[in-house]
């Protein structure tokens, strides 16, 4: 079964407008979720992680046990935010080596 | 070069061929990873290994073997794959297991 689920493929938005990419996670435990960002010919990179609790690059994601959801959002999108993201999780305890990462969202942001 | 690199970028191979993947950190981190992406499904989590001691094999088949010499270099052998064995394989490190991961650039590996 897959823990980390990603269930769009691919978000268009235009320039200014809200984004958000949802993810959600299946474990009962105490995860660790992180978002990673790719960019066109670039490496994967950490982009935030909930432990954090940081803004980066304007984009915020909030940890809901409840709903077991990590969505990632920006208030208003930039076309530079175009790229893959990652949602992954770590798992607690004595499985904190343990990594899952979902299928990706690839966000488009059109002029 | 800093980060982490990985050689070779691209690799074809047979499957009778034996070969390996190469990573290497200049972070100074403790923590090694390789994952597989293959198309249309998530990164796999494959090998950890902390301190040169393997952590956790992910059920990963015996086909691939993977050698952490030391804390900064980590292989990936590679022998009998199988066509569905195609797929970018990357490699991460880390400052212990529960920090950011740095990802390299992946082999993007072929089998034929």
């Amino acid at each position: 079964a897959q823990r980390v689920t990603q269930p769009e493929k691919l978000l268009s938005v235009f320039k200014g407008a809200p984004v958000e990419l949802k993810c959600n996670y299946s474990y009962s435990g105490s995860p660790e979720l992180f978002w990673y960002v790719q960019y066109s010919r670039q490496r994967l990179q950490l982009l935030l992680r909930h432990i954090s609790r940081e803004s980066i690059k304007g984009f915020t994601a909030d940890l809901n046990k409840g709903e077991t959801s990590f969505h990632l959002k920006k208030p208003f999108a930039q076309e530079e935010d175009s790229a893959m993201y990652y949602c992954a999780l770590r798992l607690g305890g004595v499985n904190f080596n343990k990594f899952y990462f979902g299928s990706g969202t690839k966000l488009n942001v059109k002029p | 070069e800093t980060g982490v690199t990985q050689t070779p970028r691209h690799l074809v191979m047979g499957m009778t061929n034996k070969k390996s993947l190469k990573c290497e950190q200049h972070l100074g981190h403790n923590a090694m990873y390789w994952y597989k992406q293959s198309a249309k499904k998530p990164l796999e989590l494959m090998f950890v290994y902390n301190f040169k001691e393997q952590t956790e094999n992910n059920s990963v088949p015996s086909r691939f073997s993977p050698e952490c010499p030391n804390s900064s270099h980590l292989f990936l052998h590679l022998h009998t794959l199988q066509p569905e064995d195609s797929a970018l394989y990357l490699c991460a490190s880390s400052q212990d297991e529960v920090n950011e991961q740095f990802f390299g650039p992946g082999t993007r590996l072929t089998v034929l």
